[in-house]
């Protein structure tokens, strides 16, 4: 069973803020938050993650509902070097499980 | 300058050899992990070590072996017994096996003929 769900492709314009939503519907209690994302034919690089409270860091914003069911990553300017694949993942332990992500475009 | 390293990127085995892929870190992490990427897919993982002299099965670890003798280093072996040994191999490891960021390597893409 998928543990998130994301859009397979999303669009950007260039400077503008990117919104990257995931749905984790059956998220428990324990279960932390993660965000990675992927740049063809490298290994994928963390970003942020989070339990609760919404998080910032130097690459992102991640915005978590109150029923923490859903997230958003917020890259708030876009730069063509952000077009990559980007994954949500839910997690307790080490088992990191990546789906398929959603491929972000980021366009002049 | 700390890191995961692979070696090498890219690397051509014919069908039916054993071949090894490297992966080293300086990160001073207790946990490594092996996944496996096919074109268009997500990341699954093979093999992973909580701590030296240790490793566990994942997923897909049929036709694969791990050794961890040292900290820093966690080789994957890649023998006949995969059926579909090409793709991309990536090494990751954390600080320790829970709710901890995983930091990747660079990755090493097998291609068997």
């Amino acid at each position: 069973d998928a543990k998130t769900t994301q859009p397979p492709s999303m669009d950007c314009a260039e400077g503008r803020a990117a919104n990257l939503p995931c749905n984790h519907s059956t998220i428990s209690g324990n279960e932390y938050v993660y965000w990675y994302r992927q740049i063809h034919s490298q290994g994928p690089q963390y970003i942020i993650h989070g339990l609760k409270n919404n998080e910032t860091n130097e690459m992102a914003s991640l915005i978590i509902t109150e029923d923490r069911k859903s997230s958003t990553l917020i890259l708030p300017h876009a730069t063509l070097r952000d077009t990559a694949v980007y994954y949500c993942i839910v997690r307790v332990g080490g088992d990191m499980r990546f789906g398929a992500g959603t491929r972000l475009t980021v366009k002049p | 300058d700390g890191g995961i390293t692979q070696s090498p990127k890219y690397l051509f085995r014919k069908e039916g050899q054993n071949v090894t892929l490297s992966c080293e870190q300086n990160l001073n992490h207790d946990a490594m992990y092996w996944y496996r990427q096919d074109p268009g897919q997500g990341l699954r993982l093979i093999y992973y070590s909580q701590i030296v002299n240790d490793f566990q099965k994942g997923d897909i670890a049929e036709g694969y072996s791990v050794s961890r003798e040292k900290k820093e280093s966690f080789p994957l072996t890649v023998t006949s017994a995969q059926k579909n040994p090409t793709a991309f191999y990536l090494c990751a490891s954390s600080i320790g096996f829970l709710t901890y960021e995983q930091y990747f390597g660079p990755g090493t893409r097998l291609t068997v003929t």
